[in-house]
């Protein structure tokens, strides 16, 4: 069964702590990994799509890595306005159409 | 460009009752689908449709259903409410490519009372 887990489930870190945090997936045959941010009460924001093993993308503070297994958000010197839901969705290999299944998220609190 | 609107942005409506929810993609995205987001659940996907074409459901009984217009815009429905549909309802947009990257609206916020 596709399934996609992201740990941990929530982290508090210190303004300028760095660290990342974790999408793990078992899918038949991975066509897409998407990283999305999510404030509380408004609609997921586009952060990252992943395509295949050994990409890497950046933004700002923030950086997507992509292996066989997994896949890595690393947030660099972060500060309080990053504190959000990261959500973690892989699009479903066999599908031929749009459908994403998506982690439970990580919620992570920067403290100034 | 304007993003993926969704109306209304909240709703109170009574179990037994029925409600619409409409999207409005982003110009050009011919594909819109729809996910269910709960504390419990997570984000859980509902339809897609695909040219006025439903081309994949999840796995949601058939209270919930909806349509796409020529425009693609998009509605849903769900009949007969229950306590359970209180819920953030989400719309996303995309060209309509497999594994192309959607885009979200803000959600329509549905509580069921």
């Amino acid at each position: 069964e596709d399934q996609v887990t992201q740990s941990p489930e929530a982290l508090r870190l210190q303004e300028g702590e760095s660290s990342s945090l974790n999408c793990s997936y078992t899918v038949s045959g991975l066509r897409g990994l998407f990283w999305y941010r999510q404030d509380p009460g408004k609609g997921p924001e586009f952060l990252f799509t992943l395509y295949s093993a050994g990409e890497e993308k950046e933004k700002e503070r923030l950086k997507a890595t992509l292996t066989k297994k997994e896949s890595f958000l690393h947030i660099t010197a972060p500060k309080p306005e990053d504190s959000a839901t990261y959500l973690c969705a892989v699009h479903h290999g066999s599908s031929n159409t749009g459908k994403l299944i998506f982690g439970q998220g990580t919620t992570l609190q920067v403290k100034p | 460009k304007a993003g993926v609107t969704q109306t209304p942005r909240y709703l109170i409506k009574t179990r037994g009752q029925q409600v619409t929810l409409s999207c409005s993609p982003i110009s050009g995205h011919r594909s819109v689908s729809w996910y269910q987001q709960t504390p419990g659940q997570g984000l859980q996907f509902l339809f897609e449709y695909f040219s006025e074409t439903q081309r994949n459901k999840g796995n949601f009984p058939g209270r919930f259903s909806g349509r796409q217009f020529s425009n693609s815009r998009s509605e849903m429905n769900v009949s007969t409410l229950e306590l359970g549909d209180s819920a953030l309802y989400l719309c996303a947009s995309s060209f309509g490519t497999p594994a192309e990257t959607q885009y979200f609206g803000p959600g329509t916020r549905l509580l069921v009372l």
